[in-house]
Order: C-alpha cells, then structure tokens, then sequence
C-alpha cells in the first residue's frame, strides 16, 4: 500500500517550453502533498506544500508563478514548470500523505528534467 | 540550520548489521525521529519512525536514547541493495514538512 506514482519519469525538452509533471497516490486519498528539488550530489530540497482545493504554500526563495503547482484532487498534484530554462533542469520529487494521523511521506520516483 | 547530524558515510559488510547513528541534540518533546533512503536516481523510501520508544519493523530497527538527543537505525542484516543515502529527519507533531540534511552514503560491500 501506500504508493506514489509520478509521471513523466523523464523529459527532455527545449528552452521556454513549460513542463508538467503528475502526482498521484495510487491507492489512498492525500488532502497535501509535496514538491521538492534535488540537483545532482545534492540533498532535497522542499519546493511547495501542495494542498487540495486550496493554494499551494511556497517555501522561501521559490517563485510560485515560474513553479505552478494545482491539486484538484485528493489524488493528484501537478506541478508546471513555465517558460523552463536550462537552469531549471534538476530531479523533481513529490511525495504524499495519507490523511490519517501519524502517517509517514511516501515519495514518487521522481522525474527528471532536461532543459536543452 | 540543520537539526540532526549524520556521518557523511559508512562502509558495511553483507550479511552483517549495519549501524547508522544520528545526533539530534535539539530535538524537542513534540518531534519525531523519521529515516528515509534514497537509492540511487529513485525517490526517498520511508523505512521508519518513533517519538520515544523503541520501533521495529520488517525493513529496521530505531532505537532512540533515554534523553532522546540522538538514535540508531539498525539494518539486521545489509545487502548490496540497502546501499543508498539514509537520511534521518527530525519532524514536529503536526508538521508534515520534511527537511532533508546530507544524509549518510551507506555502501554495503560483498
């Protein structure tokens, strides 16, 4: 149980092409999940705090209109990278919770994101 | 500002146990101790937590000290594939944010 499935695996794709990136819990229902960032030799790094029905908390640093985050379901989370340049390619991670008291993060295998 | 400290990394033998200490000197009454790896270009796997006791589970066990400022994460016996980065998170009741440090680099050697 418990699982997160996150797609595309990997992209690759020009400069100024936004990108979106799905998160889904397979098999339970997540009101919050998580974005986070890992570039390479690096630890993660959390992004946004992704909550259903509502608008996404961004961490400090992190422009929310360059990450576009929408959780229209208890499901699914999706993350656009807009107008993507070179230095947004990096390994994006999500993770997800169930909605049950003391409850660890499960996280998707990521996706990793080559902007040429 | 980093709330735990790990060793950057450590070298164990298949078969044997493995030992993977953490320092979390500041922790606070209401924070949990959590370890997650990370296997090479995968997501994080949660592999375990507690508050004060004790846990065990088919993947570990975490043994937390008395005075709660520091814990051990045993794999009872390593394989090649336990190889990966284990990072040990110290969480708040409540908060469900994690904040990952460097970790430890765990290579299981044959």
């Amino acid at each position: 149980g418990a699982v997160v499935s996150q797609h595309p695996s990997r992209v690759i794709c020009k400069s100024g092409t936004s990108v979106k990136i799905e998160c889904r819990s397979l098999d339970f229902q997540a009101t919050t999940m998580f974005w986070y960032r890992q570039f390479p030799k690096k630890s993660l790094m959390l992004m946004a705090t992704s909550n259903e029905g509502s608008k996404a908390t961004y961490e400090q640093g992190v422009e929310k209109d360059k990450f576009l985050i929408n959780h229209a379901s208890l499901t699914l989370s999706t993350l656009t990278v807009t107008s993507a340049h070179p230095e947004d390619s990096s390994f994006y991670i999500c993770s997800a919770r169930q909605d049950i008291s003391n409850q660890p993060q499960h996280f998707g295998d990521g996706t990793r994101l080559s902007i040429l | 500002d980093a709330k735990t400290t790990q060793p950057p990394s450590m070298d164990c033998a298949e078969g044997r146990a493995a030992n993977l200490p953490c320092n979390h000197s500041t922790i606070s009454g209401n924070e949990y101790v959590y370890w997650y790896r990370q296997i090479h270009s995968q997501g994080p796997q949660y592999i375990i937590h507690g508050l004060k006791n004790n846990e065990t589970n088919e993947m570990a066990s975490l043994i937390i000290t008395e005075d709660r400022k520091s814990s051990t994460l045993i794999l009872p016996h390593a394989t090649l594939r336990d190889t990966a980065v284990y990072y040990c998170i110290v969480r708040v009741v409540g908060d469900y944010k994690l904040s990952f440090g460097a970790g430890t680099t765990v290579t299981v050697r044959a």
